[in-house]
């Protein structure tokens, strides 16, 4: 079945800290990857995707992301966390599924709730 | 460009009424999706529209019924609510159907 893990469910790192967040997908095919952000009471705002190409993909905030398929991983990395950055993050992947195929539903992992110490 | 509109944002219903969620999709996006957070959790899949046909449905009761528009908005209907219906009611919306999807604010139902 697909699916999503993000095994850590709250990470605390300090202001200026680099980040590491872990994604672990299930998926037959290759994938289309996800990661969103979410600050509280707010919809979900993408950071960026992986769907082809470049294993390494750059998205919005400073934020980048790896696709290691042997691992079936898609880690999210910063170099230098910021105050800002307090929120929860959603790895997703895009399914295709539904009448003949031509859905893309998104599986969403549980979530890791990051906190930034100053 | 404006993103993705849902209203209203926040509703209160008691058990066995009806509600209507509604969404306007980025200006030129043709897919209209819905998906159901509850707290704690992410989201989870409830339908999927394109072109105004449905592409798609999760794992929900037929309590949960929706539709597109010939200008591709969209409206989420849920009958006879119960208390686990309350959540954040996340509207996403994409150019087509294999494209990222971008959320709206979402809508707040809260089941009394």
């Amino acid at each position: 079945a697909q699916s999503v893990t993000q095994p850590d469910i709250h990470i605390t790192v300090s202001e200026g800290a680099s980040l590491e967040l872990r994604c672990n997908y299930s998926y037959g095919a290759t994938p289309y990857l996800f990661w969103y952000v979410q600050s509280p009471g707010q919809g979900l705002q993408l950071l960026l995707k992986y769907f082809s190409g470049d294993t390494l993909v750059q998205g919005i905030k400073g934020f980048e992301a790896e696709f290691k398929r042997s691992q079936s991983s898609f880690n999210l990395r910063k170099p230098s966390v910021h105050w800002s950055d307090a929120a929860e993050y959603f790895c997703a992947v895009g399914a295709a599924g539904g009448y003949g195929g031509a859905t893309n539903k998104l599986i969403f992992g549980t979530g890791t709730l990051l906190a930034v110490q100053p | 460009d404006a993103g993705v509109t849902q209203s209203p944002t926040h509703l209160i219903k008691t058990r066995g009424q009806q509600v209507t969620l509604r969404c306007s999709p980025i200006s030129g996006h043709k897919s209209v999706s819905w998906y159901q957070q509850v707290l704690g959790q992410g989201p989870q899949f409830i339908f999927q529209y394109y072109e105004k046909e449905e592409r798609g449905r999760g794992n929900f009761p037929d309590r949960f019924s929706a539709r597109q528009f010939p200008n591709y908005s969209s409206e989420l209907n849920v009958n006879a609510l119960l208390l686990g219906d309350s959540a954040l009611y996340l509207c996403a919306s994409s150019l087509q159907l294999h494209n990222e999807q971008f959320f709206g604010p979402g809508t707040r139902l809260t089941v009394l």
